[in-house]
């Protein structure tokens, strides 16, 4: 069973599209919210996260959008381009917890 | 990545063989992890070790064990390699108190023939 479901398995975006990826968690103890991109050959690196106290959060071209209610958090890519295509990876945990949480990942591919 | 290596890079075996993968990190951090990576599954805890000698278990751990007798090292072994467990293996770090500090290695490609 997975405890952070990710959707959708892979994307494809025009450069300039705004790319949307969302995950959803059943564990209201969770509290602590990371996004993680993988280029290939490399190991997943942490992008962008939120804690559950604000409804937003956002970086550059990258934001999370956060629901407690609905349990469920999305990541926009805002003017996506070609260097972004990698897989992305929504997780969870606790922030003092020991273990780290993901979704099944989403291949993200932006045209040129 | 981050100060952690993983060796070997690449690895292919035969079914039954006993297979030990290592994670080194060149920092003192407490927390180290082993992961596994699939298609539709994302990254899998297998263990992980809160100090020397100190380990527990994840959510996929059967057929897996390890060992950390040094800081620094954290070894994943498969006792008697099975198709089921060819995997991408990533070694993580934890730097300091807060899930923010995970760091990831550039993982271990295992094949089991």
């Amino acid at each position: 069973q997975q405890q952070v479901k990710q959707s959708p398995q892979s994307l494809i975006v025009q450069k300039g599209g705004i790319s949307i990826i969302n995950c959803a968690y059943e564990n209201t103890a969770f509290d602590y919210f990371p996004w993680y991109q993988q280029f290939p050959g490399k190991g997943p690196a942490l992008l962008i996260a939120i804690r559950p106290d604000v409804s937003e959060k956002k970086e550059g071209r990258f934001t999370i959008s956060f629901n407690k209610s609905a349990k469920q958090f999305s990541l926009h890519i805002m003017d996506s381009q070609p260097g972004d295509s990698a897989t992305y990876f929504c997780a969870a945990t606790t922030i003092y917890g020991n273990k780290l949480v993901f979704g099944a990942g989403t291949i993200l591919r932006v045209k040129s | 990545d981050a100060g952690i290596t993983q060796s070997p890079r690449h690895k292919v075996t035969e079914t039954g063989t006993p297979v030990t993968l290592r994670c080194h990190q060149t920092e003192n951090h407490r927390y180290m992890y082993w992961y596994r990576q699939d298609p539709g599954h994302g990254l899998r805890l297998i263990h992980y070790s809160y100090g020397v000698k100190d380990t527990d278990k994840g959510e996929v751990s059967d057929g897996y064990s390890v060992s950390r007798s040094k800081t620094e090292d954290f070894l994943l072994t498969l006792e008697s390699a099975t198709s089921s467990q060819t995997s991408v293996y990533f070694c993580a770090i934890r730097v300091g108190q807060g899930a923010e500090g995970y760091t990831f290695g550039s993982g271990t490609r295992l094949t089991v023939v």
